[in-house]
């Protein structure tokens, strides 16, 4: 079973709906991470946390919120998707410092019509 | 500011080496990690360098000049297979990408 996990992996929704993508991770790890990906953009940081009780914001988190529900779980939302939050996403969890090595889920491919 | 940067595209031959650079500008350094990422796929961690020199893996090798803000990602015996974007990513305190590298590998 893969280590960590993305539901669902591809979805397609409207103008102005709720989306909510979901983390699950076996690898007892600390800290998780949301990234977007967009073409020629790279993979941007849009939330992180490094315990249960630990939210923060990344480069690109307007638009966006989370929930950390437990140490193995990470929820991303978008309270009211609009057409430019259309990309790939990817969950991301890693052990503590030195070597912050993350290791990622398989992406959600989100498009918003 | 933040900065990485990588060539957007290369092409190789078969068989031969390809050298992947990156350079960067960050506040601070925890280290340097190198990912591959096939289209469509997530990034898989290739290597870390977190002291100056050369760290080889197999067929691949990652070298670090933390004085110059380089790196470079050296891939020999080139294989099909290895088509795909190479990620550079520089931890101040937190993982910043560069862009990619897409590298096309022809027979």
């Amino acid at each position: 079973d893969a280590d960590v996990t993305q539901t669902p992996r591809n979805r397609i929704t409207k103008t102005g709906k709720r989306i909510m993508l979901e983390c699950s991770q076996t690898k007892g790890h600390d800290r998780m991470y949301w990234y977007r990906q967009d073409p020629g953009l790279g993979l941007r940081l849009i939330y992180y946390s490094f315990d249960v009780k630990d939210i923060n914001k990344g480069e690109i988190s307007d638009g966006y919120s989370v929930s950390r529900q437990a140490q193995a779980k990470f929820s991303l939302s978008l309270e009211s998707a609009i057409p430019n939050q259309t990309a790939l996403y990817f969950c991301a969890t890693s052990d503590s410092p030195p070597a912050d090595t993350q290791y990622f889920g398989p992406g959600t491919r989100l498009t918003v019509l | 500011g933040q900065n990485i940067d990588q060539p957007t595209e290369m092409t190789a031959t078969e068989g031969a080496i390809v050298q992947i650079n990156c350079t960067y500008q960050t506040s601070g350094f925890n280290g340097l990690f190198w990912y591959q990422q096939h289209a469509g796929e997530a990034p898989t961690f290739l290597s870390y360098n977190v002291l100056d020199g050369l760290e080889e893996k197999g067929r691949f090798s990652s070298f670090l000049s933390r004085s110059k803000g380089y790196s470079y990602l050296l891939l020999k015996e080139l294989q099909m297979k290895d088509s795909a974007s190479y990620l550079c990513a520089v931890d101040p305190d937190k993982l910043i990408f560069g862009t990619g590298t897409r590298l096309q590998v022809f027979p």
